[in-house]
């Protein structure tokens, strides 16, 4: 079955420091790929998205990720964060075509100012 | 504009009893689906609609079922709530299979 793993379950940054949060999937095929956030007592928000061409995406508050099909990875990136990017970082996959999302368990991230 | 909205945002019910969360979009998306999120879990799916009288078990379906009347709506039932079934429960919705979902703000479930 498909799985979406996210290592990192908690980290905690200063201000200005540079961020990567880890996303492996097991699925083999075609797949689309998606990080959302949660902000403390809110919804969930995509933060970008990949769906096919070039595998470096950037998504919005100066998010990026690249997708390496090599390794299963999606990793997300951000060369400075914010103290308001305190919140929960969550990876999705789906087959290509599919229509069910797999979450991985979520990333919480604290930037202390 | 348009929207997804969930209600109750908080409920508190007893073991045992019927309950039912609602959620209805605005954006006349043909998917909806529940998810309920949990330490450790992340985000799993209940149930899912592809239309109008479409439904479909996702991976945690037991002890819920959900109905589709009408485009805007996917109410959740809870037939008979269990403590395990305490959790935070978010509705999302997309127009099509291939294309981005978009989350309510959740509700919050406690069965005590």
């Amino acid at each position: 079955a498909q799985s979406v793993s996210q290592h990192n379950h908690h980290v905690i940054l200063s201000e200005a420091a540079s961020l990567e949060l880890g996303c492996n999937y097991s699925y083999g095929g075609t797949v689309n790929l998606f990080w959302y956030v949660q902000y403390p007592g809110q919804h969930l928000q995509l933060l970008l998205k990949y769906f096919s061409g070039d595998p470096l995406v950037k998504g919005i508050k100066g998010f990026e990720a690249e997708f390496i099909k090599s390794k299963f990875s999606f990793n997300l990136r951000k060369p400075s964060v914010q103290w308001s990017d305190t919140a929960e970082y969550f990876c999705a996959a789906r087959e290509t075509g599919a229509n069910n999302l797999f979450f991985g368990t979520g990333t919480r991230l604290t930037v202390i100012p | 504009d348009a929207e997804i909205t969930q209600s109750p945002r908080h409920k508190i019910t007893e073991t045992g009893r019927q309950v039912t969360l609602a959620c209805h979009q605005t954006w006349n998306h043909n998917n909806m689906f529940w998810y309920r999120q949990d330490l450790g879990h992340g985000l799993r799916l209940i149930h899912y609609s592809y239309g109008v009288q479409d439904t479909n078990k996702g991976e945690v379906s037991d002890g819920y079922s959900v109905s589709r009347s009408n485009t805007e709506d996917l109410p959740l039932t809870l037939e008979s709530a269990a403590s395990s079934q305490t959790s935070v429960y978010f509705c999302a919705s997309s127009l099509n299979r291939d294309d981005i979902q978009y989350f309510g703000a959740g509700t919050r479930l406690s069965v005590l």
